[in-house]
């Protein structure tokens, strides 16, 4: 069975700090994806990385791909409010297998 | 607003009760997927269709039968359901092919509780 677990599973921060969410497995995967998912909706996808050791910046957001492509990582600076909601990782294999998930509070 | 539409949005039901769960989208995807959402836990596959068939069942209990009438619309008809099977289903589509680029667009789900 090819799990993700992310970490830490919660998080609760003042605006203005930074934070990093992990996920890891054993198990090598084609690409990883990000989501964020926010109260009464659906994940959306954040972000794509597919080549190892490859990182992608969205605004404040930055992703990273391990060079084995089996663990990556989320770093957030400088956290806002509306960052609040459940970060999921998930690796591409024939389907997509979805991380353990982490939770962010981000209080004004 | 979401490109993939679920109806109804809450639903409660009871345990002999049979009900569908609706999704359609108007993206041109050929893969579409159900998920269960268990309250603060990450999705669980349920199906996958891909080109209108069945690809994947995740070892899903028979009182859940997937049903994709065409490539727009993909349906979850529920029988007999039981308490524990109260969670948030969500709907997703790709496009094809099912690759690294594929991302997953997902509706906003049906809240389903099972009395």
């Amino acid at each position: 069975t090819q799990l993700l677990e992310q970490s830490p599973q919660f998080l609760s921060i003042q605006e203005g700090e930074n934070l990093t969410v992990y996920c890891n497995s054993s198990s090598v995967f084609s690409s990883l994806q990000w989501y964020r998912q926010e109260p009464g909706e659906g994940p959306v996808l954040l972000v794509t990385v597919v080549t190892g050791g490859e990182v992608k910046k969205l605004k404040r957001l930055t992703f990273q791909f391990g060079d084995a492509r089996k663990d990556s990582s989320l770093h957030i600076t400088a956290a806002q409010p509306g960052d609040t909601g459940l970060y999921l990782c998930a690796g591409n294999t024939d389907k997509l297998i979805f991380g353990t998930g982490t939770r962010l509070q981000v209080f004004p | 607003d979401t490109e993939v539409t679920q109806t109804p949005k809450h639903l409660v039901m009871g345990m002999t009760n049979k009900k569908s769960l609706k999704c359609e989208q108007h993206m041109g995807h050929r893969a579409m997927y159900w998920y269960k959402q268990k309250a603060k836990k990450p999705p669980e596959l349920m199906f996958v269709y891909s080109y209108e068939k069945l690809s994947i069942n995740e070892s899903v209990p028979s009182r859940f039968s997937p049903e994709c009438p065409n490539s727009s619309l993909l349906n979850l008809h529920l029988h007999a359901l039981q308490p524990e099977d109260s969670a948030l289903y969500l709907c997703a589509s790709s496009p094809p092919p099912r690759g690294p680029d594929s991302p997953l667009h997902f509706g906003n789900g049906t809240r389903l509780t099972v009395t």
